[in-house]
């Protein structure tokens, strides 16, 4: 079955320290890889997608994704953690185009 | 301004009494989906549409229907509510044909309880 884990429903880090989400897929074809980000009362929005070629891919506010093929895995990373990105953040994958599979979701928490 | 258009944001209701979410884009996109947010669950599809009068079941599509009769709405519909769909809702719609990795824009989600 194709499908996208996160590790980690919960992570906090320090207000200037590393965020590190974890995001890993099952499938032996690449599929497509999407971040999306969720603040409170509001829909998802992209955050980044992979782009076929890449491996590391820049997102909006400072977030990137490293595609790594051989570990099935596209971790999202922000080197300095800002008050303002406590949010709750979604892994996605598409094989066809036409479904969308997500994770369950991480919450990030940024302790001042 | 490009949006998806969800209403209403809140519904509370009884168990039995049929209701319809709206959804709206002014995209012109092909492809719109319904979604349910749960917690620890993620997000779940229920349904989705690749054009007019096109629409297929997702992941959990009990208990729904859709209908895609203009291109730019989707309404989700609930004949007979149960306390089991009480969730948060999403509607997201996308390109479809242009590229694969065409992201979703999602709206703003509707909460639904159901008594």
């Amino acid at each position: 079955a194709q499908s996208v884990t996160q590790l980690g429903s919960h992570v906090s880090v320090s207000e200037g320290a590393l965020v590190l989400l974890r995001c890993n897929y099952s499938s032996s074809v690449p599929p497509y890889l999407f971040w999306y980000v969720q603040y409170p009362n509001q829909g998802l929005q992209l955050l980044l997608k992979y782009t076929t070629g890449a491996t590391l891919v820049k997102g909006i506010n400072g977030f990137e994704a490293e595609f790594k093929k051989s570990e099935t895995s596209f971790h999202l990373t922000k080197p300095s953690a800002h008050m303002s990105d406590a949010a709750e953040y979604f892994c996605a994958v598409s094989f066809t185009g036409n479904q969308f599979y997500f994770g369950t979701g991480t919450s990030l928490t940024v302790i001042p | 301004e490009a949006q998806v258009t969800q209403n209403p944001r809140y519904l509370i209701t009884v168990t039995g009494k049929k209701l319809t979410v709206t959804c709206s884009q002014n995209m012109n996109h092909e492809y719109m989906s319904w979604y349910r947010q749960d917690p620890g669950l993620g997000l779940r599809q229920i349904y989705y549409s690749m054009n007019v009068e096109v629409t297929d079941k997702g992941d959990v599509p009990e208990g729904y229907k859709v209908s895609r009769k203009e291109k730019r709405n989707f309404p989700l519909i609930l004949e007979s509510p149960s306390p089991n769909q009480t969730s948060l809702y999403f509607c997201a719609s996308g390109m479809l044909f242009s590229s694969y990795n065409s992201p979703l824009h999602f709206g703003n989600g509707t909460r639904l309880t159901v008594t």
